[in-house]
């Protein structure tokens, strides 16, 4: 079986410009999270989708980041306009359920790096 | 609010080492703890885990055991290879939360 997949693997962008990542849950997994890594410093929950609905956006940073997850299988993050304190690891995780007892699966990480 | 603090690195042993690599947490009520490693080029893995004070959780040789009365949950290995070279998270879940939040991971380095 597939683990979670994201896309790209790295991306360098200027400052200004747009960049949409991209995470593949594992099949099944109507639970889907997004949490990145600035700075090598702690890894830092940004949102929670239960299917395509968004359960807790609470992490987030500003209304440069949008996520969807239309039809409930992929999701995207985009980042509009990109600024130098986004660079970082982005990471996108999912499970089968809510809860303590869901293990959440983590993908290989987008490296960002806004330059 | 939940928090997770864990000592920096780098840290380098040598092959054979022993290794601890501490973590305390603040948290309400009854947390899951978590170690997840990330090994070069590779996504973050799930090492071990406790849900409960007095657990211990273990896997390839490590093991951790959940501490309520110290709020702690130290990462050990009696031996460690170079294979263990990685960057290692501790990590708390809140008992009805969705969301795991992490420590600034640890980077482990180990020369042959």
């Amino acid at each position: 079986e597939a683990g979670v997949t994201q896309f790209p693997s790295h991306s360098v962008i200027e400052k200004g410009q747009t960049v949409t990542l991209r995470c593949d849950p594992i099949s099944g997994h109507d639970n889907l999270y997004w949490y990145r890594r600035v700075m090598g410093k702690e890894i830092k929950f940004l949102l929670h989708f239960v299917k395509e609905s968004k359960q807790d956006e609470s992490g987030m940073p500003n209304n440069r980041f949008l996520a969807e997850r239309t039809g409930g299988t992929y999701s995207t993050l985009k980042v509009q306009p990109a600024e130098l304190e986004d660079s970082g690891v982005y990471f996108c995780a999912s499970s089968l359920g809510q809860g303590g007892i869901y293990e959440q699966y983590f993908g290989p990480g987008t490296r960002l790096t806004v330059t | 609010g939940n928090s997770v603090t864990q000592m920096e690195g780098p840290v380098t042993l040598s092959e054979e080492a022993f290794l601890t690599i501490n973590c305390t947490y603040t948290a309400t009520g009854y947390p899951s703890l978590f170690w997840y490693v990330q090994y070069p080029g590779e996504g973050l893995q799930l090492l071990l885990k406790a849900t409960k004070a007095d657990d211990k959780g273990s896997n390839k040789g490590f093991e951790a055991t959940y501490r309520k009365e110290t709020t702690s949950f130290h990462l050990e290995k009696g031996s460690v290879q170079v294979s263990d070279s990685a960057v290692y998270f501790c990590a708390l879940r809140g008992s009805s939360a969705s969301k795991i939040i992490f420590g600034s991971g640890t980077r482990l380095s180990i020369r042959p």
